[in-house]
């Protein structure tokens, strides 16, 4: 299985509402991480999680918070968000550097969860 | 840290060639290439680790010049699925933390037929 999953795929939610984004892989990567993509933008960092604990937080609001239950599963909650926070939101994986020693490892992406806030 | 792409954005024939250039200001370790469709996730094409290493993918290919913090991404004999856009994501050389990739704002090909 080289895939990571999404789930939703698309998401419409108020400012006052609580949702969660799901993202999975069975890779055995020991890496996960979130971004926020706006159109025609790259993709931007938000966390990063290495063996199941949280290793950078891009100064992120709280409205966003991360869980990473296990090694093939990272959530991210959303709550009070705003119209601004509509965005592509895309998780990845990869393996560490800290098994093989390199540095970094190619990252794949999910399909994203495409996300609006009235 | 974010590097600079160029060019923008290209418009190509089916069968030309392109270069995307990728640089950075800070000393790096590594640079990775992913393509990016409308409205697909970016996939991940090559990355390279050492200085002047030349790696390639079918009709894809790419270079690391440590010396210069430059990479250079070849599409030759373009085909109509290389439309899309074209991200480098750079990793620091010094004092960066494990899985932080910088992406420059990408650069969008586009190929007729």
């Amino acid at each position: 299985d080289t895939e990571v999953t999404q789930t939703p795929k698309h998401l419409v939610m108020g400012m006052t509402n609580k949702k969660s984004l799901k993202c999975e892989q069975h890779m055995g990567h020991r890496a996960m991480y979130w971004y926020k993509q706006k159109a025609k933008k790259p993709p931007e960092l938000m966390f990063v999680y290495s063996y199941e604990k949280l290793s950078i937080n891009e100064s992120v609001p709280s409205r966003f918070s991360p869980e990473c239950p296990n090694s093939s599963l990272l959530n991210l909650h959303l709550h009070a968000l705003q119209p601004e926070d509509s965005a592509l939101y895309l998780c990845a994986s990869s393996q560490t550097g800290l098994a093989s020693g390199r540095r970094n490892h190619e990252q794949f992406f999910g399909p994203g969860t495409r996300l609006t806030v009235l | 840290q974010q590097p600079v792409q160029s060019p923008q954005a290209v418009i190509l024939r089916e069968g030309e060639d392109a270069v995307i250039n990728c640089s950075s200001s800070k000393a790096l370790y590594s640079v990775h290439w992913y393509r990016q469709k409308h409205g697909e996730a970016p996939v991940f094409l090559m990355i390279l680790l050492k200085g002047g290493e030349q790696k390639g993918h079918e009709k894809i290919s790419a270079s690391f010049n440590e010396k210069k913090q430059q990479s250079s991404l070849y599409l030759t004999a373009s085909q109509l699925s290389y439309s899309g856009t074209y991200f480098c994501g750079t990793e620091p050389g010094r004092g960066s933390t494990l899985g932080r990739l910088y992406f420059g704002r990408g650069t969008q090909l586009t190929v007729w037929p």
